[in-house]
């Protein structure tokens, strides 16, 4: 059981936008940034976006975060084939003193 | 560019100790940049963060595996390690080597391709 909360599974067809949501509370979420990692499968996870919504080097501006009190989305817009992937989100968390993440969300692009 | 490679058993028997190593190049686990650790992927699951540790020494551990587990560096090999006591199947994960960046939370920027450890008899 994950500390944050994602959905499995999520899907659309290429070109279009799709957002994944990112569920914690006030000791998580709430109170420090969040990050989120692309997988690919039988790869690493890669950084995507960091400090809720900040992006490192290389990684194109399709890709976007935000947050909304105790909840971050990250969206993916003009979706490529190349974009499915499983995609995670993580945090600290103040109160269990430890970084948490979410189950993961696979991203089928249909 | 960083790099990180794992390094150990593919498998351990429960009950064992669970003894990776992870090589890093392009940085130094001497810099008070950044810290280093580990984070582990069930098969099929989530990921789960297990500890980092700073150039200080200072580590940073995962309460629920605090118990059974210690991280070390060898700064003079540039070499991290990672010690599990008594596993179980629940231990069964790829481990990753990871560099994170503790401001304000913390975030891995760079990741080991990782290492699949089965824990079975």
């Amino acid at each position: 059981q994950s500390v944050l909360t994602q959905p499995p599974s999520v899907s659309a067809a290429p070109g279009q936008t799709v957002t994944i949501s990112c569920s914690g509370n006030s000791s998580n979420i709430g109170a420090n940034f969040v990050s989120w990692y692309q997988q690919l499968p039988g790869t690493a996870p890669k950084l995507l976006i960091y400090d809720y919504r900040q992006r490192p080097s290389g990684i194109p501006d399709r890709f976007s975060g935000s947050r909304s009190g105790t909840s971050a989305t990250l969206a993916i817009t003009g979706l490529q084939t190349g974009d499915e992937a499983d995609y995670h989100c993580g945090t600290w968390d103040s109160s269990l003193r430890t970084a948490v993440f979410g189950g993961g969300t696979k991203l089928t692009v249909l | 560019q960083v790099q990180l490679r794992e390094s150990g058993p593919g498998l351990v028997r429960p009950s064992e100790t669970l003894a990776l190593t992870c090589s890093v190049s392009g940085g130094s686990l001497r810099s008070g940049t950044y810290y280093w650790g580990w984070i582990r992927q069930p098969p099929g699951k989530g990921l789960e963060y297990v500890g980092t540790i700073y150039y200080s020494g200072d580590t940073y551990l995962n309460p629920s595996l605090k118990s059974r587990l210690s991280i070390s560096a060898d700064k003079s090999r540039n070499q991290l390690s990672l010690r599990l006591t008594s596993v179980t199947a629940a231990d069964t994960a790829i481990y990753f080597c990871a560099r994170a960046v503790r401001s304000g939370s913390l975030f891995i920027d760079f990741w080991g391709p990782g290492t699949l450890v089965t824990v079975s008899s």
